[in-house]
């Protein structure tokens, strides 16, 4: 399986700020996702990180407030943008290959 | 666009019981069908995954069949450990990919010593 790193793990941020996660693949990645997971909830898919190209978001999701950057094939960035409580969610990111899609172990953000 | 349906929301067996979570689907083109395992506070784990050349995947206890006329799909945990208490995902892939997942609303497991 791929091995997938993320940080910050956890942040607490005040509303109107803006936060940035890190997400490292190893080299078995080809494609790497963003998706969200409020409390409680199952994952929504944010955005297809493309290597060296603007995200593909999903409905819901816009660059303004999700921007993300992959400037390479095993790192990419999240950025939470003007936050308010809304953001509070854990966010992960993820690698596949050709079939099996791993996680990354999510980074926990609370906004106050 | 796919839709999946996820039941039940929650489940409760004794331990040693079997325990059976089913997802529907509406895309008959989704060709590739995961199982996600969620223990509290850590990511999701891939435990079984079937394509759709394949009616069932067995990997020790646990086990997927897939019924594609009927567009379901059935997560088959046999002989239920308290270590199997978690939450299951379902998931497949969106329409015209096949590595976007679309997750199920999740079924949390609780196994009873």
């Amino acid at each position: 399986s791929a091995v997938i790193s993320q940080k910050p793990s956890r942040d607490i941020c005040q509303r109107g700020t803006s936060l940035t996660i890190q997400c490292q693949v190893d080299s078995q990645v080809t494609m790497m996702f963003w998706y969200r997971q409020q409390p409680g909830q199952s994952l929504t898919l944010i955005a297809t990180a493309n290597q060296g190209s603007e995200a593909t978001y999903e409905s819901g999701f816009v660059i303004d407030k999700f921007p993300i950057s992959r400037p390479n094939l095993t790192f990419s960035t999240l950025t939470v943008s003007n936050m308010s409580p809304e953001d509070s969610s854990i966010y992960l990111c993820s690698g596949t290959g050709t079939y099996e899609q791993y996680f990354g172990p999510g980074t926990r953000l609370t906004v106050t | 666009g796919e839709n999946v349906e996820q039941h039940p929301s929650t489940l409760s067996v004794q331990e040693g019981d079997s325990a059976v979570i089913k997802c529907t689907y509406s895309d008959s083109a989704s060709n590739y069908f995961p199982w996600y395992k969620q223990e509290l506070g850590k990511r999701p784990q891939l435990i079984i995954d079937i394509r759709s050349n394949v009616g069932e995947k067995k990997d020790q206890r646990i086990a997927v069949t897939l019924n594609k006329t009927a567009k379901h799909f059935s997560l088959h945990i046999t002989e239920t450990q308290p270590e199997d208490s978690a939450v299951y995902f379902c998931a497949l892939p969106f329409s015209g990919g096949y590595n976007k997942l679309i997750f199920g609303a999740g079924t949390r497991l609780a196994v009873h010593p």
